[in-house]
């Protein structure tokens, strides 16, 4: 268990839908990322906040966006969903902002876009 | 990821024999590297990381090894168990600005009991 939760666990919906997936980091932890994995790929960096800033910003679509709270926790928004949206996505949360240290990845959200 | 890539897609190993897995990567200001273990259904664990001013670096059944000359990194397992069974990913930074990790698309490992 590597302390970062993540909610839910499993999503089903359909095109054109709204979908919010929460992220609670690692006690302590004030950098969060959120990652896509689609089938047989691998992780596709999409957002990386810092302390409720934004601090990196990946491969996200503008139909997606994320914010972190004051709590620490974040939320990832993906709006207007495709077929193509259905993936796994993770967040991962490390101590700070720097890119150079190990990342700890949550169970993931299993997204399914019918 | 782009040039973060795998030799060997797939890989079966015997239990009990020791498996490598390896990865190239292509930026040579790169300066730490990361192993992941992903199990299905799971979210990528951490296994052993290392800087790029070592070249070996051992955990519990674990060692990775970094040929910067080459820009190869490599994860041994030693004794493999069936339990070792995952796709493994690479991960760099690339020391370039904010830029987080970056991950390769990954190697199955298949033990056969």
């Amino acid at each position: 268990d590597s302390g970062v939760t993540q909610t839910p666990k499993h999503l089903i919906t359909a095109t054109g839908q709204r979908v919010t997936l929460r992220c609670s980091p690692r006690s302590g932890d004030l950098s969060v990322y959120w990652y896509q994995q689609s089938l047989d790929q691998g992780l596709q960096f999409l957002i990386q906040y810092y302390n409720g800033e934004e601090r990196a910003k990946g491969n996200i679509l503008e139909r997606f966006s994320a914010q972190q709270f004051p709590d620490l926790h974040s939320e990832l928004n993906l709006s207007s969903l495709e077929l193509g949206d259905s993936a796994l996505y993770f967040c991962a949360s490390s101590v700070d902002w720097a890119p150079a240290q190990t990342q700890y990845f949550g169970p993931g959200t299993r997204l399914l876009v019918l | 990821g782009e040039n973060v890539g795998l030799h060997l897609p797939t890989l079966s190993v015997q239990e009990g024999d020791n498996s490598i897995i390896n990865c190239a990567y292509s930026n040579s200001a790169s300066d730490y590297f990361i192993w992941y273990k992903q199990e299905s259904g799971k979210g990528p664990q951490f296994i052993i990381d290392i800087r790029s001013n070592m070249d070996k670096r051992q955990g519990q059944r674990v060692t990775v090894l970094l040929n910067k000359t080459v820009k190869h990194l490599s994860l041994q397992i030693a004794a493999t168990q069936p339990g070792d069974s995952a796709v493994y990913f690479c991960a760099e930074n690339r020391n370039s600005g904010n830029t987080p990790l970056v991950f390769g698309k990954g190697t199955r490992l298949s033990v056969i009991a």
